[in-house]
Formats: C-alpha cells, sequence, structure tokens
C-alpha cells in the first residue's frame, strides 16, 4: 500500500524564521509530488508542486526532492503567523491512473 | 474564475436520512474526487472518477454511492447516514495528462445526528 508520512507536529517556530516540513513516501516510482497548505475548517489550497530532484523555489516557499531518499521538504522562509495552518504532502504514483495519495499533514504554529 | 463548487455547505441531518451531496466544476477537468476529511484521520478517498463512464471506489466507499452526471458534475449520496459519518466532505478536480494537480471545492460541513 502506497503512504505518505508526515510529522503531525505542532511545529512551533517564531516569526521570521525558516520552517521546515518533512515527508516521506513509499512508492519508489512516484513522479510527482505537491504541498497543499490547509486553515482550520478551510479546504486545502496548491502552493508547491515538484517534479525533479533538487530545489523549487517560489517566493518565501521552496520545495526540496530527493528520489533516491524518497522524501520531499518544502521550506518556509520568514515565516509568518498568517502561515499558521496544516501543510498536506501529497504523491502520485507512476501510473497516471491513481489518485494523489496524500500525508496526514504536518499543523504549523507560527509564534509572534 | 473556472472554479469548483459545492452545496450544501453545512447540513444537519438525522440518522437514517438519505443525503445528497454535489459538486460542480468550470475548470473543464475530466477528472473528479469525494474525500472526506475527520480531525487526526486526514483526507481520505471516498469515490474518484476519471471520465463520465468511470467511476472507482477509493478507500472508504463502504456507505456511501456516487454519481457521475456530467463531465462538470459529481455527486456524493449517503443513503442512511449514520453518526459516524458526520465530517468534512471535499470535492476535488484534476485535468487528464497534466501533472495531476488536484484543485478543491470549498467543502461541505455534514452532521448526522
Amino acid at each position: 500500500q502506497k503512504e505518505v508520512e508526515q510529522n503531525s507536529g505542532p511545529l512551533s517556530v517564531p516569526e521570521g524564521a525558516i520552517a521546515s516540513l518533512n515527508c516521506t513516501y513509499s512508492d519508489r516510482g512516484s513522479q510527482s509530488f505537491f504541498w497543499y497548505r490547509q486553515y482550520s475548517g478551510k479546504s486545502p489550497e496548491l502552493i508547491m508542486s515538484i517534479y525533479s530532484n533538487g530545489d523549487k523555489e517560489d517566493g518565501r516557499f521552496t520545495a526540496q526532492l530527493n528520489k533516491a531518499s524518497q522524501y520531499v521538504s518544502l521550506l518556509i522562509r520568514d515565516s509568518q503567523p498568517s502561515d499558521s495552518a496544516t501543510y498536506l504532502c501529497a504523491v502520485k504514483g507512476y501510473s497516471g491512473n491513481t489518485p494523489l495519495v496524500f500525508g496526514k499533514g504536518t499543523r504549523l504554529s507560527v509564534i509572534a | 474564475d473556472a472554479d469548483v463548487t459545492q452545496t450544501p455547505r453545512n447540513r444537519i441531518t438525522k440518522t437514517g436520512k438519505r443525503i445528497m451531496l454535489e459538486c460542480s466544476q468550470t475548470k473543464g477537468h475530466d477528472r473528479m474526487y469525494w474525500y472526506r476529511q475527520d480531525p487526526g484521520l486526514g483526507l481520505r478517498l471516498i469515490y474518484y472518477s476519471f471520465d463520465v463512464k468511470d467511476i472507482n471506489k477509493g478507500e472508504i466507499s463502504d456507505g456511501y454511492s456516487v454519481s457521475r452526471q456530467a463531465q462538470a458534475k459529481f455527486s456524493l449520496s449517503l443513503e442512511s447516514a449514520i453518526p459516524n459519518q458526520t465530517a468534512l466532505y471535499f470535492c476535488a478536480t484534476s485535468a487528464l495528462g497534466a501533472g495531476n494537480e488536484q484543485f478543491f471545492g470549498p467543502g461541505t460541513r455534514l452532521t448526522v445526528l
């Protein structure tokens, strides 16, 4: 069974610090990787996607992928209280006809 | 803006009642999904559909059924609601052949008394 694992948290960081969120996955053939942000009671919002090894930066967010280690991470620089949310990691397997597999999410709390 | 909408947004019902949750999208996506979310359990896939003639069970389909009425519409039914179906329900869509990013509707909060 394909699995995506995340530390549930909460991860607490001070305002202005770097928040580091991690995710591991079991399907070695996985091709696409996504990070979603979900505020309490709201729907998940796609914030980053990454498809190849290395880093991808978008504003204050950097996604990092290491397929050999089956590991994907999200760095949030200059963390703000508005970044406080649950972050979901999602992985797409090799086959095009399978839904994304979601982790249970890591709750991030940015302390002002 | 192309969007995913869900109706109703909130629903309170009683045990044994039949409930239908509806999802519509204007994104032109072929693929649609239904999830439920419970505290501490993350998103769990109920059903998904890759086109109008394709329906697939997810990990927790028991007690639920779906209908794909058109490319843009995907409905979830609870034939006889029970209290442990109280949850937040999300519809999502994705495009065929893209990176498979899924886009979520705003959710329906369902309470079964």
